[in-house]
């Protein structure tokens, strides 16, 4: 099957610095790549939907400055964590539809850990 | 509003059979999803039904009753490695995926 690819794994940082989360579709073109956190013993929350060569839509409560999206290729989809704080520290995983505007297939990235000190 | 129901949590025993109900109310409907997800680690996709009736694929099985809106998922033959937590997800017209709380699935000897 498709492989999303997500770096890095696991970051660790300091309160009020910024982390970047990248997420790659590797064998195939994602026009819609969706970014989710997960706290301990909670389901997926998706955060927004990134869109290739238009602005991310974000979820209710999602601070779109505070979680600033980039999807400037078909394959690359980043998420930076703006000024984070220890209320960040989260699992954020990536996704991307493989196919264009259909319900197709839905791969996950590994997930990356988040900790903020 | 759009939401999704299925049981916190179930046992079974190894080597015999569970199965997984959820419900859903969405606006709009383009598929149930069905994810395994094991302790921090990324979900892995498992199934995908937009069509009434059963998908079997291999010892996983996923059923669909759009009328009902309802689905299961029906593991065979468990194994010990299928303790996990089991999501199920619909997909409403804006193609987003609505998501239950999970499953989690624990299998004894």
């Amino acid at each position: 099957g498709a492989v999303v690819s997500q770096h890095p794994s696991w970051v660790i940082c300091k309160s009020g610095t910024s982390v970047k989360i990248e997420c790659r579709s590797l064998d195939f073109q994602a026009t819609t790549m969706f970014w989710y956190r997960q706290f301990p013993k909670q389901s997926l929350m998706l955060m927004a939907t990134s869109n290739e060569g238009s602005k991310a839509t974000y979820e209710q409560g999602v601070e779109k400055d505070k979680f600033l999206i980039n999807h400037a290729s078909l394959t690359l989809s980043t998420l930076t964590v703006t000024s984070a704080h220890p209320e960040d520290s989260s699992f954020y995983i990536c996704s991307a539809r493989d196919g264009t505007g259909d319900t197709g297939e839905l791969f996950f990235g590994e997930g990356s850990r988040l900790t903020v000190l | 509003g759009q939401n999704i129901d299925q049981p916190t949590e179930m046992t079974a025993t190894e080597g015999a059979i569970v199965q997984i109900n959820c419900t859903y109310q969405t606006s709009g409907f383009n598929g149930l999803f069905w994810y395994q997800q094991h302790a921090g680690e990324a979900p892995t996709f498992l199934s995908y039904n937009v069509l009434d009736g059963l998908e079997e694929k291999g010892r996983f099985s996923s059923f669909l009753s759009r009328s009902k809106g309802y689905s299961y998922l029906l593991l065979k033959e468990l194994q010990m490695k299928d303790s996990a937590s089991y999501l199920c997800a619909a997909m409403d017209s804006n193609y987003q995926l609505i998501w239950g709380a999970g499953t989690k699935l624990i299998i004894k000897p």
